[in-house]
């Protein structure tokens, strides 16, 4: 079976960190890049960037380079999305998903909450 | 940045309406254009790529349209599991981008 399996929500403070995971399986792990979005509460959909499951080399979107950081372990087909210094405007559902929406393979993560709140 | 602009925002409408939802790029996206549907609480599912191509498994209700900038996705007759939000995406180049999305209500 084809999908992507996130990390349990986060509940954080301002400035704190955190890792949001993205493990894939059913599918040859390096056939798709994975992207990531954020969905903030009542809003819609933002691409942040995409990371190469070959080279490993990211690519962010403006406004997600620097406390964002996108990494792999191939070892355990895992992607990870890391923010640091976070703030209250950071909470959001975190979504993954592999780049192959136009090869019609449509594989998303469930979604990761992160809630930041003091 | 390609910047894609739906209209409407939302929309009103009843079981068995033609509903049309329009995307328009800010520059050619070469048919690198999908439309995903949304619904609360889930991840966005996957409905049309490369403008016109139907996802597997959805139902032949909905289709695509459009070329260079300007993209149409219709719903022939609406159902009523077809409430949610829609969203247009390109994926021609970095950064990709999603339209702002379309609400469709009773």
């Amino acid at each position: 079976q084809v999908q992507l399996v996130q990390s349990e929500s986060e509940l954080k403070t301002p400035g704190a960190s955190v890792k949001v995971s993205c493990k894939a399986s059913g599918y040859p792990f390096t056939s798709y890049g994975i992207m990531w979005v954020r969905q903030a509460p009542g809003q819609g959909l933002e691409w942040m960037g995409w990371i190469n499951t070959n080279t490993g080399k990211p690519t962010y979107a403006q406004g997600f380079s620097g406390r964002f950081v996108f990494s792999l372990d191939i070892s355990v087909r895992t992607s990870f999305l890391e923010m640091s210094s976070l703030r209250t405007e950071d909470t959001a559902v975190y979504f993954c998903a592999t780049d192959s929406a136009m090869e019609g393979v449509d594989v998303w993560g469930q979604g990761t909450t992160v809630i930041v709140s003091s | 940045d390609i910047r894609m602009t739906q209209s409407p925002s939302s929309v009103s409408a009843s079981v068995g309406d033609r509903v049309t939802i329009t995307c328009r790029a800010s520059q050619d996206v070469n048919n690198f254009l999908a439309w995903y549907q949304q619904k609360p609480g889930k991840a966005p599912k996957l409905l049309i790529y490369i403008v016109s191509s139907l996802q597997s498994g959805v139902p032949p209700r909905f289709s695509g349209s459009g070329s260079g900038t300007d993209f149409t996705l219709t719903i022939s007759s609406l159902q009523p599991e077809d409430f949610a939000t829609y969203y247009c995406h390109q994926t021609n180049n970095f950064p990709y981008t999603f339209g702002q999305g379309t609400k469709v209500e009773i």
